[in-house]
Protein backbone atom coordinates (compact mmCIF):
# COMPACT_ATOMS: atom_id res chain seq x y z
CA UNK A 1 0.00 0.00 0.00
CA UNK A 2 1.34 3.58 -0.91
CA UNK A 3 0.67 6.49 1.06
CA UNK A 4 0.38 10.11 0.31
CA UNK A 5 0.39 12.71 2.18
CA UNK A 6 -0.14 16.12 2.04
CA UNK A 7 0.69 19.38 2.02
CA UNK A 8 4.13 18.24 1.95
CA UNK A 9 4.73 21.54 3.89
CA UNK A 10 2.33 23.40 5.94
CA UNK A 11 3.03 27.32 7.53
CA UNK A 12 0.10 28.11 10.46
CA UNK A 13 0.49 30.26 12.93
CA UNK A 14 0.08 29.52 16.86
CA UNK A 15 -3.58 28.88 17.36
CA UNK A 16 -4.84 27.85 14.50
CA UNK A 17 -6.16 24.46 13.75
CA UNK A 18 -4.12 22.42 11.31
CA UNK A 19 -5.24 19.38 8.90
CA UNK A 20 -3.09 16.89 7.77
CA UNK A 21 -4.31 14.25 5.43
CA UNK A 22 -2.66 10.60 4.22
CA UNK A 23 -4.12 8.79 1.71
CA UNK A 24 -3.87 5.21 0.99
CA UNK A 25 -3.49 2.90 -2.46
CA UNK A 26 -5.93 0.84 -0.92
CA UNK A 27 -8.14 0.05 2.03
CA UNK A 28 -6.27 0.79 5.32
CA UNK A 29 -8.89 -0.92 7.69
CA UNK A 30 -8.27 1.72 10.32
CA UNK A 31 -4.58 0.18 10.61
CA UNK A 32 -3.10 3.82 10.59
CA UNK A 33 -0.57 5.34 13.00
CA UNK A 34 0.54 9.14 13.32
CA UNK A 35 4.34 9.97 14.37
CA UNK A 36 6.00 13.33 14.92
CA UNK A 37 9.81 13.40 14.13
CA UNK A 38 11.50 17.06 15.40
CA UNK A 39 15.19 18.07 14.12
CA UNK A 40 17.58 15.37 15.08
CA UNK A 41 15.11 13.23 16.88
CA UNK A 42 13.35 9.50 16.55
CA UNK A 43 9.85 9.81 15.63
CA UNK A 44 7.44 9.61 18.52
CA UNK A 45 4.00 8.05 18.27
CA UNK A 46 1.00 10.16 18.49
CA UNK A 47 -1.97 8.42 17.19
CA UNK A 48 -2.48 4.53 16.71
CA UNK A 49 -5.80 2.99 15.44
CA UNK A 50 -6.55 5.86 13.40
CA UNK A 51 -8.12 7.85 16.22
CA UNK A 52 -6.11 6.25 19.76
CA UNK A 53 -4.04 8.56 21.63
CA UNK A 54 -0.96 7.45 22.99
CA UNK A 55 0.30 7.79 26.33
CA UNK A 56 1.17 10.87 27.10
CA UNK A 57 0.21 13.19 24.17
CA UNK A 58 -1.56 16.43 24.58
CA UNK A 59 -5.48 16.05 23.54
CA UNK A 60 -4.81 18.73 20.94
CA UNK A 61 -3.73 15.92 18.87
CA UNK A 62 -6.72 13.50 17.42
CA UNK A 63 -7.12 11.02 14.51
CA UNK A 64 -9.88 10.25 12.23
CA UNK A 65 -10.97 8.54 8.74
CA UNK A 66 -11.78 5.11 7.39
CA UNK A 67 -10.93 3.54 4.14
CA UNK A 68 -8.44 4.81 2.30
CA UNK A 69 -8.44 8.43 3.87
CA UNK A 70 -7.24 9.43 7.18
CA UNK A 71 -6.65 12.87 9.11
CA UNK A 72 -4.18 14.46 11.98
CA UNK A 73 -5.91 17.47 13.49
CA UNK A 74 -4.29 19.71 16.26
CA UNK A 75 -6.97 21.83 17.76
CA UNK A 76 -4.84 24.49 18.43
CA UNK A 77 -0.97 24.64 17.22
CA UNK A 78 1.52 25.60 19.56
CA UNK A 79 5.12 26.32 18.48
CA UNK A 80 6.39 23.10 20.01
CA UNK A 81 4.63 21.38 17.05
CA UNK A 82 6.94 22.39 14.82
CA UNK A 83 8.23 19.15 13.33
CA UNK A 84 7.58 16.41 10.44
CA UNK A 85 4.30 14.44 10.38
CA UNK A 86 4.47 10.65 9.18
CA UNK A 87 1.40 8.64 8.64
CA UNK A 88 2.05 5.13 8.74
CA UNK A 89 -0.09 2.02 7.93
CA UNK A 90 -0.15 -1.47 9.10
CA UNK A 91 -2.63 -3.32 7.85
CA UNK A 92 -0.57 -4.78 3.91
CA UNK A 93 2.61 -4.40 4.57
CA UNK A 94 4.31 -1.62 6.18
CA UNK A 95 4.87 1.58 4.89
CA UNK A 96 5.48 5.44 5.78
CA UNK A 97 3.83 8.16 3.72
CA UNK A 98 6.29 11.02 2.64
CA UNK A 99 5.96 13.30 5.33
CA UNK A 100 4.40 16.93 5.88
CA UNK A 101 6.38 19.51 7.29
CA UNK A 102 4.53 21.92 9.62
CA UNK A 103 6.49 25.43 10.23
CA UNK A 104 4.68 28.23 12.33
CA UNK A 105 4.10 31.44 10.38
CA UNK B 1 10.38 3.51 31.55
CA UNK B 2 11.59 1.81 28.16
CA UNK B 3 14.92 2.03 26.76
CA UNK B 4 16.26 1.39 23.20
CA UNK B 5 19.86 1.88 22.31
CA UNK B 6 21.40 1.10 19.18
CA UNK B 7 25.03 0.75 19.13
CA UNK B 8 27.44 -0.72 16.03
CA UNK B 9 27.11 2.00 13.36
CA UNK B 10 29.63 3.80 11.30
CA UNK B 11 31.31 4.01 7.99
CA UNK B 12 32.05 0.94 6.24
CA UNK B 13 32.58 0.33 2.44
CA UNK B 14 30.23 -1.26 0.02
CA UNK B 15 29.96 -4.99 -0.28
CA UNK B 16 30.99 -5.60 3.34
CA UNK B 17 29.23 -6.10 6.63
CA UNK B 18 27.80 -4.33 9.46
CA UNK B 19 25.87 -5.43 12.66
CA UNK B 20 24.03 -3.59 14.92
CA UNK B 21 22.80 -3.83 18.18
CA UNK B 22 19.82 -2.92 20.60
CA UNK B 23 19.82 -3.17 24.22
CA UNK B 24 16.34 -3.12 25.58
CA UNK B 25 15.31 -2.26 29.11
CA UNK B 26 12.55 -1.17 30.96
CA UNK B 27 9.86 -3.79 29.82
CA UNK B 28 9.77 -7.54 29.25
CA UNK B 29 11.81 -8.10 25.84
CA UNK B 30 10.89 -11.34 25.03
CA UNK B 31 6.97 -10.46 25.18
CA UNK B 32 7.51 -8.11 22.04
CA UNK B 33 7.58 -8.06 18.18
CA UNK B 34 10.77 -5.56 17.38
CA UNK B 35 12.25 -4.06 14.48
CA UNK B 36 14.32 -2.17 12.35
CA UNK B 37 13.13 1.03 10.92
CA UNK B 38 15.91 3.53 8.87
CA UNK B 39 15.85 6.87 7.30
CA UNK B 40 18.20 7.98 4.76
CA UNK B 41 19.75 11.32 5.11
CA UNK B 42 16.53 13.81 4.57
CA UNK B 43 14.07 11.63 3.62
CA UNK B 44 11.08 9.69 5.21
CA UNK B 45 10.96 6.73 7.37
CA UNK B 46 11.34 3.32 5.48
CA UNK B 47 10.83 -0.23 7.25
CA UNK B 48 13.07 -2.92 6.88
CA UNK B 49 12.50 -5.50 9.45
CA UNK B 50 10.66 -7.14 11.85
CA UNK B 51 11.14 -10.49 14.43
CA UNK B 52 8.39 -12.14 16.33
CA UNK B 53 8.50 -11.94 20.39
CA UNK B 54 10.38 -15.63 20.44
CA UNK B 55 12.34 -15.40 17.02
CA UNK B 56 10.19 -18.20 14.95
CA UNK B 57 9.21 -15.41 12.29
CA UNK B 58 11.33 -12.67 10.64
CA UNK B 59 9.79 -10.21 7.55
CA UNK B 60 11.75 -8.46 5.56
CA UNK B 61 11.44 -5.44 2.82
CA UNK B 62 12.18 -6.56 -0.70
CA UNK B 63 15.24 -4.41 -1.11
CA UNK B 64 17.37 -6.02 1.91
CA UNK B 65 15.88 -9.85 1.47
CA UNK B 66 18.98 -11.73 1.66
CA UNK B 67 21.36 -9.24 2.73
CA UNK B 68 19.90 -8.24 6.30
CA UNK B 69 19.28 -10.54 8.80
CA UNK B 70 17.39 -9.71 11.84
CA UNK B 71 17.67 -11.67 15.27
CA UNK B 72 17.71 -11.49 18.89
CA UNK B 73 19.02 -12.82 22.24
CA UNK B 74 15.73 -12.39 24.81
CA UNK B 75 18.44 -13.65 27.25
CA UNK B 76 20.31 -10.64 26.87
CA UNK B 77 17.21 -8.20 26.04
CA UNK B 78 18.90 -7.45 22.77
CA UNK B 79 17.88 -7.13 19.13
CA UNK B 80 19.99 -7.64 16.08
CA UNK B 81 20.70 -6.48 12.38
CA UNK B 82 23.34 -8.32 10.23
CA UNK B 83 23.86 -6.21 7.52
CA UNK B 84 26.03 -8.02 4.59
CA UNK B 85 26.98 -6.65 1.07
CA UNK B 86 26.05 -3.26 1.83
CA UNK B 87 25.39 -0.67 -0.55
CA UNK B 88 25.34 2.81 -0.52
CA UNK B 89 21.82 3.22 -0.77
CA UNK B 90 21.64 1.51 2.81
CA UNK B 91 22.74 4.55 4.03
CA UNK B 92 20.78 5.60 6.68
CA UNK B 93 20.26 6.54 10.48
CA UNK B 94 18.86 2.65 11.91
CA UNK B 95 16.04 2.56 14.43
CA UNK B 96 15.21 0.20 16.92
CA UNK B 97 11.10 -0.28 17.91
CA UNK B 98 9.25 -1.93 19.30
CA UNK B 99 5.96 -2.97 18.26
CA UNK B 100 2.87 -3.38 20.83
CA UNK B 101 1.25 -6.52 21.53
CA UNK B 102 -0.81 -7.57 18.64
CA UNK B 103 0.13 -4.77 16.06
CA UNK B 104 2.64 -3.50 13.84
CA UNK B 105 3.13 0.03 14.24
CA UNK B 106 6.00 0.86 16.67
CA UNK B 107 4.93 2.79 20.01
CA UNK B 108 8.93 3.14 21.60
CA UNK B 109 12.24 3.87 19.34
CA UNK B 110 15.89 4.14 20.08
CA UNK B 111 17.62 7.31 19.43
CA UNK B 112 19.02 5.85 16.07
CA UNK B 113 22.79 4.69 15.11
CA UNK B 114 24.29 6.35 11.77
CA UNK B 115 25.58 3.94 8.76
CA UNK B 116 27.08 5.00 5.97
CA UNK B 117 28.66 3.23 3.20
CA UNK B 118 30.92 4.50 1.11
CA UNK B 119 34.20 3.73 -0.22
Amino acid sequence: IQLTQSPSLLSASVGDRVTLSCKGSQNINNYLAWYQQKLGEAPKLLIYNTNSLQTGIPSRFSGSGSGTDYTLTISSLQPEDVATYFCYQYNNGLTFGSGTKLEIK
Amino acid sequence: EVQLVESGGGLVQPGRSLKLSCAASGFTFSDYNMAWVRQAPKKGLEWVATISYDGSSTYYRDSVKGRFTISRDNAKSTLYLQMDSLRSEDTATYYCARHPAHYYYSDYWGQGVMVTVSS
